[in-house]
């Protein structure tokens, strides 16, 4: 049961670089979101998608965009990346658009830029 | 705005002892309240939630929490810790108001388990 999948595990970026995560997800949930997650401040939602088509901004979307051309994926772009956005990244997925029901989480991403 | 208070940063229980992590939030109505777990190098997994109805809610690996509306609390009880309990536990709030009805998160407790 792969649940969500989220590449790359870790990745070290130059400033100024452009860089994208992944995340897919197999449970055909309707809902998806991107966390960071950042010692100190717990998780801070990013970005979500309510369906596919459809994005808003969460707590902190400065510097970040996302797209949803379908169901299952929900990649986050950092278009040009700053020492501030190191930090690990989770994205999730739940049943619905709203948080009445339970996040399932990929295992992270770290990402440094250096 | 809707904020959720964790105020324990990190807390040291042995093992077979009781544990209660404290939660506080900010908000109007009902909230709809959760307990994460996050074990380490792992995304989190939803311990219990609260919508509605009986304020002592029962979760997975023996976890308990109980609403109390007049003192804005959420509080995770467990009465005989494991070692395998050593994690960081997140308190969420559903932001109605704010964030688009997404989960705000507290900023977490680590907890460790001496033997």
């Amino acid at each position: 049961i792969a649940g969500i999948t989220q590449a790359p595990t870790s990745q070290i970026l130059a400033a100024g670089r452009r860089m994208t995560l992944r995340c897919t997800q197999d449970m055909r949930h309707n809902a998806m979101y991107w966390y960071r997650q950042d010692l100190g401040l717990g998780l801070r939602l990013i970005h979500y998608s309510n369906t596919a088509g459809t994005t808003g901004k969460g707590e902190v979307p400065d510097g970040y965009s996302v797209s949803r051309a379908n169901t299952d994926d929900f990649p986050l772009t950092l278009a040009s990346a700053v020492p501030s956005q190191t930090s690990v990244y989770f994205c999730a997925s739940s049943d619905g658009g709203g948080d009445t029901g339970e996040l399932f989480f990929g295992e992270g991403s770290r990402l440094t830029v250096l | 705005a809707q904020s959720v208070t964790q105020p324990d940063i990190h807390i040291t229980v042995s093992e077979g002892a009781s544990l209660e992590l404290r939660c506080n939030y900010s908000y109007g109505a009902t909230p709809y309240l959760f307990w994460y777990v996050q074990s380490p190098g792992q995304g989190l997994q939803l311990l219990l939630k609260y919508f509605s109805g009986d304020t002592l809610v029962q979760g997975i690996k023996g976890f308990e929490a109980e609403f109390k509306r007049s003192q804005s609390s959420f509080n995770l009880r467990k009465p005989s810790v494991h070692w395998s309990d050593a994690a960081e536990y997140f308190c969420a709030v559903v932001g109605l108001y704010n964030h688009g009805g997404k989960l705000i998160f507290g900023q977490g407790t680590e907890l460790s388990v001496k033997p």
